[in-house]
């Protein structure tokens, strides 16, 4: 079975410091990658995804992520957080068979400091 | 707006008290989710359907009943209301099941539920 963790629960950053927060996944054959970001009292909004192809991927609102596979995992990281960017992050993971839908971490809050 | 349509955005029940919450999407998409977010467990998959005419059990139908009236729509049922099933419940749409649903997920902006 697929799962996710996001280890960090809560992560608070300076505006204009770096971000990265942490994704881990299990999944026995090639994953289908996903981070979505959740404003206050909003769905999710997908950030960006990884299918294929080259490991580095970049995504909506200045974010990327890396895919390491010897390490499971699949952080998102962005060079500069601006205020705007406190919400809760959610990763998640996807089979490229089979009937499953979408398998979602626990999320990371994040807390932007003026 | 193209997206995910769901209603009601807010409902307070009393146990033992049913209710539908309802979802459309206007994506001609196939498939439909149900998730339900609880504080520090993330989004877990109550039911999906693969596409119209099917429905399949997640990680905790317990509870709930789901029909997939038409392609469009994906209704949630909780026949017998209880405090557990207090929660943000979101529905979601894609292109597909598999590959994480191709483009992804597209989300409603949820109904927060709560059962006294």
């Amino acid at each position: 079975a697929q799962s996710v963790t996001q280890p960090d629960i809560h992560i608070t950053v300076s505006e204009g410091a770096s971000l990265e927060l942490r994704c881990n996944y299990s999944y026995g054959a090639t994953p289908y990658l996903f981070w979505y970001v959740q404003s206050p009292g909003q769905g999710l909004q997908l950030l960006l995804k990884y299918f294929s192809g080259d490991t580095l991927v970049q995504g909506i609102k200045g974010f990327e992520a890396e895919f390491k596979r010897s390490q499971s995992s699949f952080n998102l990281r962005k060079p500069s957080v601006h205020w705007s960017d406190a919400a809760e992050y959610f990763c998640a993971v996807g089979a490229d068979t089979g009937r499953r839908a979408l398998t979602f971490g626990s999320g990371t809050r994040l807390q932007v400091q003026p | 707006n193209a997206g995910v349509t769901q209603t009601p955005k807010f409902q307070v029940l009393k146990t033992g008290q049913s209710m539908t919450l309802q979802c459309a999407q206007d994506m001609n998409h196939n498939s439909m989710y149900w998730y339900r977010q609880d504080p520090g467990m993330g989004l877990r998959l109550i039911y999906y359907s693969a596409s119209e005419g099917t429905t399949d059990k997640g990680e905790v139908p317990n509870g709930y009943n789901v029909s997939r009236l038409n392609k469009r729509e994906f209704s949630l049922r909780l026949e017998s209301a209880a405090p557990s099933q207090t929660s943000v419940y979101f529905c979601a749409s894609s292109e597909a099941l598999q590959m994480g649903g191709v483009y992804g997920y597209t989300f409603g902006s949820g109904t927060r539920l709560t059962v006294v």
